[in-house]
């Protein structure tokens, strides 16, 4: 069975940076999109972007495009989110989430397998 | 970039209650659009995707339909665990977007 374990809750001052790791097990990594949603408190779910591993490639929504960078570790089986220039509104859970289907279209298949998420806490 | 507007935002419901949500979006994406659950303090569950096929494992009651603009999700019969809010979201271009959501509660 496919986990994923994300790493534990941050707390930044505004201005600074993050970064939240995704540690896949069970079932193949590196063909698999692993995508980064997140959810303010009180508030819906916002996709920032997604990664298949095999092509190294991400894909960001504009709104993330200068603020957040996705990478991922095939040797680890480890993807992660590095969120700059923080804001008390990027205070949020951050989710890893797997797509249902392998390759070049993954990026399109819904999310699967979600990691337990990330709380992040950004406060001077 | 594809907006995704649920309604109603909140819903009250019982136990043995029909329950349905709708999802339209701003363009059309097909056939390609899941539903997800999510409980409070925890991730979300993928219920239905494509439109209509019923994830492994989700109860029969969930069952999901249209194409294009206009999508239903429908809870034949209400049960206690059913009362969570639930997300639509569209994979036919990016950025991938989700709905607003809609909660269910307990009348």
């Amino acid at each position: 069975q496919v986990q994923l374990v994300q790493s534990g809750a941050e707390v930044r001052k505004p201005g600074s940076s993050v970064k939240v790791s995704c540690k896949a097990s069970g079932g193949t990594f590196s063909s698999y999109a692993i995508n980064w949603v997140r959810q303010a408190p009180g508030q819906g779910l916002e996709w920032m972007g997604g990664i298949i591993p095999i092509f190294g490639t991400a894909n960001y929504a504009q709104k993330f495009q200068d603020k957040v960078t996705i990478t991922a570790d095939e040797s680890t089986s480890t993807v992660y989110v590095e969120v700059s220039s923080l804001k008390s509104d990027d205070t949020a859970v951050y989710y890893c989430a797997r797509a249902l289907r392998s390759g070049y279209r993954s990026s399109f298949t819904p999310f699967h397998f979600w990691g337990q998420g990330t709380l992040v806490t950004v406060s001077s | 970039d594809i907006q995704l507007t649920q309604s109603p935002s909140f819903l009250s419901a019982s136990v043995g209650d029909r329950v349905t949500i709708t999802c339209r979006a701003s363009q059309g994406v097909s056939n390609f659009l899941a539903w997800y659950q999510q409980k409070p303090r925890k991730a979300p569950k993928l219920l239905i995707y494509a439109a209509s096929t019923l994830q492994s494992g989700v109860p029969s009651r969930f069952s999901g339909s249209g194409s294009g603009t206009e999508f239903t999700l429908t809870i034949s019969s209400l049960q206690p665990e059913d009362f969570a809010s639930y997300y639509c979201q569209q994979l036919n271009s990016y950025p991938l977007t989700f709905g607003g959501g809609t909660t269910v509660e307990i009348k």
